[in-house]
């Protein structure tokens, strides 16, 4: 798997959009882009993913650079309950295994 | 429909002790991982199935931890005999081929 890098920490303002950054410049033509989240005390929830196409679902949108080395999560209007830490993982097509790193950390503050 | 389900949710038990952690995969989910979560590590695969067979267990730390599928819904995690240093969060996630993990809600563990 090839390795990310994201900031450990980020504040947002709550009813304001939460950009989250992730660089993942070895990234290869066949390995797709996750996010996940772990609020505290819960197992992680699966978000959103990508291959190279912007992807959005009910809860956020994913933008991929047009080279595939970095992308975006953004929660469009965050709230507290979004308060978590977020994973960028990639993930090689047919392969099961991913590995987490250690995220960033998203406080919201009312 | 239900998701990953994990049992016990916490466990407290005296080293040397044998722990036995319990996971009930999603309907339909033909893959299944084993987690574990400290401060120290963070989130560290142990090991994953594909369709019931252990496909890679490098991330089990020692022989004292096994784990098996008897049934393409069910998994369970032992640890013989337990150490302090095995305290954690225990997570269980299940997928489909290509598809992204289902975590269950994990099993706190903690030795005395």
């Amino acid at each position: 798997d090839a390795k990310t890098t994201q900031p450990p920490s980020m504040d947002c303002a709550e009813g304001r959009a939460a950009n989250l950054p992730c660089n993942h410049s070895t990234i290869s033509g066949n390995e797709y882009v996750y996010w996940y989240r772990q609020i505290h005390s819960q197992g992680p929830q699966y978000i959103i993913h990508g291959l190279k196409n912007n992807e959005t679902n009910e809860m956020a949108s994913l933008i991929i650079t047009e080279d595939r080395k970095s992308s975006t999560l953004i929660l469009p209007h965050a709230t507290l309950r979004d308060t978590a830490v977020y994973y960028c993982i990639v993930r090689l097509t047919g392969y099961q295994k991913v590995t987490f790193g250690t995220g960033t950390k998203l406080q919201v503050i009312p | 429909d239900a998701g990953v389900i994990q049992s016990p949710r916490h466990e407290v038990t005296e080293m040397g002790q044998e722990v036995t952690l319990r996971c009930k995969l999603i309907s339909g989910h033909n893959s299944l991982f084993w987690y574990r979560q400290t401060m120290m590590r963070g989130l560290e695969l142990l090991i994953y199935f594909n369709n019931n067979v252990p496909i890679d267990d490098s991330g089990m730390p020692e022989d004292r931890f096994s784990a098996k599928m008897p049934n393409a819904s069910f998994s369970t995690l032992k640890i013989q005999p337990s150490e302090p240093r095995d305290s954690a969060v225990y997570f269980c996630a299940s997928s489909s081929t290509d598809r992204p993990q289902h975590f269950g809600d994990g099993t706190r563990l903690s030795i005395l």
